[in-house]
């Protein structure tokens, strides 16, 4: 049973470019959320996705976009890129309301999308 | 809001000994409380949870926490570490009742350091 993977694994940006992460979740879960996590800072909530839209979103600004496929698989867009943008990006999955435990907040993590932008 | 606060940010311990990892929570509703491991060059891990029922919980690890909601504490305890122990540990808490809330609010972390 393959557990939530992520693409790229490393990435090297430069200011004003844009960039694509993408996320798999584990098998049976059909929410993704992202979480930026900074250097020596715990992870901070951009968004989550269910059923193809965004549900919740953290404070981040528009920059920060996100689309969510009909196999649950998602990606995160960060456009015009700044150098405080540099960071580990991390897509966390949770069974949902097919599994019908919803609501524990229990998220299974993958190992990150490591970006620098230059 | 909820916010999590963890008080030290490195734990320096020798092999063998006794750890606490503190962890302090605000909030205005209920909540669940987690705490993740962080190994180096990953992603975070489960290490426990409390969501109801008794206020000490366990992983299979040999680490406990215990929920203390007068305190709106949660912290982590292990009676003997192992160098193996070293890593980031993070204490998160999510709004209970929710539904897919997804949004998990981390403290800053623990750099627990094992020292042989």
């Amino acid at each position: 049973d393959a557990g939530v993977t992520q693409s790229p694994t490393h990435l090297i940006k430069t200011r004003g470019q844009q960039v694509t992460l993408r996320c798999s979740p584990k098998s049976g879960h059909d929410t993704v959320s992202w979480y930026q996590q900074a250097l020596g800072q715990g992870p901070q909530f951009i968004f989550q996705y269910y059923e193809e839209e965004e549900r919740q979103r953290g404070n981040f600004p528009d920059r920060f976009s996100g689309h969510q496929f009909p196999n649950y698989s998602s990606e995160l867009n960060v456009n015009a890129l700044l150098l405080g943008d540099s960071a580990l990006y991390l897509c966390a999955s949770s069974p949902g309301a097919l599994a019908g435990d919803a609501g524990t907040g229990e998220l299974f993590f993958g190992e990150g999308s490591r970006l620098t932008v230059l | 809001a909820q916010s999590v606060t963890q008080l030290d940010s490195q734990v320096p311990v020798f092999e063998e000994a006794p750890v606490e990892l503190r962890c302090n929570y605000s909030s205005s509703v209920s909540v669940y409380l987690f705490w993740y491991v962080q190994y180096p060059n990953q992603g975070l891990q489960l290490l426990l949870k409390y969501l109801s029922g008794s206020t000490l919980v366990e992983s299979i690890n040999g680490f406990e926490a215990e929920f203390n909601k007068s305190q709106t504490s949660f912290h982590l305890r292990k009676p003997s570490v192992h160098i193996s122990d070293t890593a980031e540990y993070f204490c998160a808490v999510s709004r209970k009742g929710s539904g897919n809330t997804g949004k998990l609010i981390f403290g800053q972390g623990t750099t627990l350091q094992v020292k042989p």
